[in-house]
């Protein structure tokens, strides 16, 4: 079974200040994914990742920037994070780009004040 | 506009009724999959049917590219299969998946 595991599992961050979301995952997939997730909208796709040092732009990039510094971990940062960042965040990984079984991190929800 | 539309929005069933859920897409797909999410906000992939039948369990998906339209039937449900039902499709033009708003299922006793 997969393991895709995230940190924090909740946070409450200030207007303004810099927010990292954290994933990690033990299956030596090559690609990684960050998604965000908000009622009306589903699950759109924020940055994603081919391998270590690879990142990619997806539906809804800005105001976020990623971080793949090995295989293992992928990381999303909000430099100055705004209120309309409040949303429920999911990580996942899986082995071919668009064609695989994504395996899911259990989410972080992420409050800015 | 929305890539991936889901129907119905909602839907509340009677044990041991079968479920059938909707999926249309805009563009055509190279991919297609179904995921559960939990009332606590797990995320599974289901299956993978970019064309065709297939069948897992009580579970049986049926996709028709030409029409850009996928079903999930739900046999005999269950209280434990409560929980919203997502679509996605990795697009011909793109290269990752997008998802549908999801179909909310509650299965009463």
């Amino acid at each position: 079974e997969a393991a895709v595991t995230q940190s924090p599992r909740n946070k409450v961050a200030v207007t303004g200040g810099k927010v990292t979301l954290s994933c990690n995952q033990t299956n030596n997939h090559n690609n990684m994914y960050w998604y965000r997730q908000d009622t009306g909208h589903g699950l759109r796709l924020i940055h994603y990742s081919y391998g270590a040092g690879s990142t990619e732009k997806g539906d809804i990039p800005d105001g976020y920037k990623a971080s793949r510094p090995s295989q293992e971990n992928f990381s999303l940062i909000l430099e100055l994070a705004t209120p309309s960042q409040t949303s429920v965040y999911f990580c996942a990984s899986g082995d071919a780009l668009g064609e695989d079984t994504q395996y899911f991190g259990p989410g972080t929800r992420l409050l800015v004040l | 506009g929305q890539q991936v539309q889901q129907s119905p929005a909602s839907l509340v069933l009677q044990e041991g009724e079968n479920a059938e859920l909707q999926c249309n897409f805009s563009s055509t797909a190279t991919q297609l999959q179904w995921f559960y999410q939990s009332p606590g906000g797990s995320l599974v992939s289901l299956l993978s049917n970019p064309s065709g039948t297939k069948h897992t369990g009580r579970l049986t998906s049926t996709t028709v590219t030409k029409e850009r339209r996928s079903s999930l039937h739900i046999s005999s449900s269950q209280t434990t299969d409560s929980g919203t039902y997502l679509c996605a499709i990795v697009p011909n033009s793109g290269t990752y998946q997008r998802f549908g708003t999801g179909t909310k299922l509650q299965v009463v006793p």
